[in-house]
Formats: C-alpha cells, sequence, structure tokens
C-alpha cells in the first residue's frame, strides 16, 4: 500500500556479504512484518514486531535479523549466514482499533545472489 | 500450530465462467482471516477480511464466505484481468500478530 515503502527494489549481494532491506510505514501501525516469498510459492514469515524495541522469529529466522528501534522503520539484514537468499521480500504492518485487523504490505524488494 | 492449505494449486477457467477457490485452516481461536491478490513482482493487494464463521463479503465479482474451517473465495463471470494468484492468511489470538498464509491459488481466465 502507498503508506509502506520498501527499498531497495533491486539489490544483489555477493557471497559472505550482509545485506540490509529497508521498510518504512506512515500508518502508524504497531505490528511489522517481513516475509519471504519464492517463484511459485506462498509467504514465508521472517520475523514480526508488535511494538517498538521488541521482536519475533517466525518460520524461517535463521540466517536474518532484524530491529526495531522506531515504530516507523523495521529493517531486515539477510546475513552471510543465510545460505539460500535469493528471493522475494515482502514487508508489511497491522494496525490496531478503528483501523481494523487488515494486513497492508508493501511492493516488495528483489534480492539476487551474485 | 496455525496451518492454511488452498486447493486448487491453479485453476484455469474461461471468461464468464463461474468458479470458487478454497482455503482450509487451523487456528487457536481466529482472530481474522485474510483474502489477498497478487500480481506478478508485485505486493499482496488487500481484498478481504473475515472474523467470524457465517460472515460475507463482496468486491465486484469476488464474494468471500467463513466457516469454521474454511473459507471460499467465489469468482462470478470472471474477466482475462482476473488473473492473479490468490492468497489466503490466518491470524489467531495466540502468537501475538503472527499471521500465516496458504501457498496460494493461480488463476488464469482465458478471454
Amino acid at each position: 500500500d502507498g503508506g509502506i515503502t520498501q527499498s531497495p527494489k533491486y539489490l544483489f549481494r555477493k557471497e559472505g556479504q550482509n545485506v540490509t532491506l529497508s521498510c518504512e510505514q506512515n500508518l502508524n501501525h504497531d505490528a511489522m512484518y517481513w516475509y519471504r516469498q519464492d517463484p511459485g510459492q506462498g509467504l514465508r514469515l521472517i520475523y514480526y514486531s508488535q511494538i517498538v524495541n521488541d521482536f519475533q522469529k517466525g518460520d524461517i529466522a535463521e540466517g536474518y535479523s532484524v530491529s526495531r528501534e522506531k515504530k516507523e522503520s523495521f529493517p531486515l539484514t539477510v546475513t552471510s549466514a543465510q545460505k539460500n537468499p535469493t528471493a522475494f521480500y515482502l514487508c508489511a504492518t497491522q494496525g490496531r482499533g478503528s483501523s481494523g485487523n487488515t494486513i497492508y504490505f508493501g511492493e516488495g524488494s528483489w534480492l539476487t545472489v551474485v | 500450530e496455525d496451518q492454511v492449505t488452498q486447493s486448487p494449486e491453479a485453476l484455469r477457467l474461461q471468461e464468464g465462467e463461474s468458479s470458487s477457490l478454497n482455503c482450509s485452516y487451523t487456528v487457536s481461536g481466529l482472530r481474522g482471516l485474510f483474502w489477498y491478490r497478487q500480481d506478478p513482482g508485485k505486493g499482496p493487494e488487500f481484498l478481504f477480511t473475515l472474523y467470524s464463521a457465517g460472515e460475507e463479503k463482496e468486491k465486484e465479482r469476488l464474494k468471500a464466505t467463513l466457516t469454521k474451517k474454511e473459507s471460499f473465495l467465489h469468482i462470478t463471470a470472471p474477466k482475462p484481468e482476473d488473473s492473479a494468484t490468490y492468497l489466503c492468511a490466518v491470524q489467531g489470538y495466540t502468537g501475538g500478530f503472527k499471521t500465516i498464509f496458504g501457498a496460494g491459488t493461480r488463476l488464469f481466465v482465458k478471454a
């Protein structure tokens, strides 16, 4: 959705290199998520955060790290420990109360290992 | 453990041929069931949120329904522009805001 900005759109990583994907939101949502999507596959949860300075591992957290120092920002670092990082990465947010439970997605970032 | 299974994996329809997509789920207390449309190389686009069994929501040619074990996305008289992958997801009251997605159904509508 327009309130979630992911950057860069395309990123190339060399073997043994750490890279960071940015996710910024102006929706004032508490919860933020990172998902990984492989070609022809569904979304798999990497990490999620319900509030600032708190986050939980999803189903495929190994080789990834996150931080949540600000409500607006939830960057994802793909470390050299992630052996097969080539994928499409999606950031999402979710509000509470009057905004309902709708989860909104950014436009995604493509990461390729070269 | 929360789980979502979508069927069929792929569905090919002629323009105007109505059909349904299925989403079977298991969750410890349903907080919400979500349907999304995803075009290639794009982020998922929100369609519906359903909260309780018996609930129905409609948007243009799409109608989503919910029971205690599954949800259906009915597509009436589809057009080629409805071709996309449709994703279903569930969020339970246990596990905080953790949301689990199914693998999706790829819909192809031929003119």
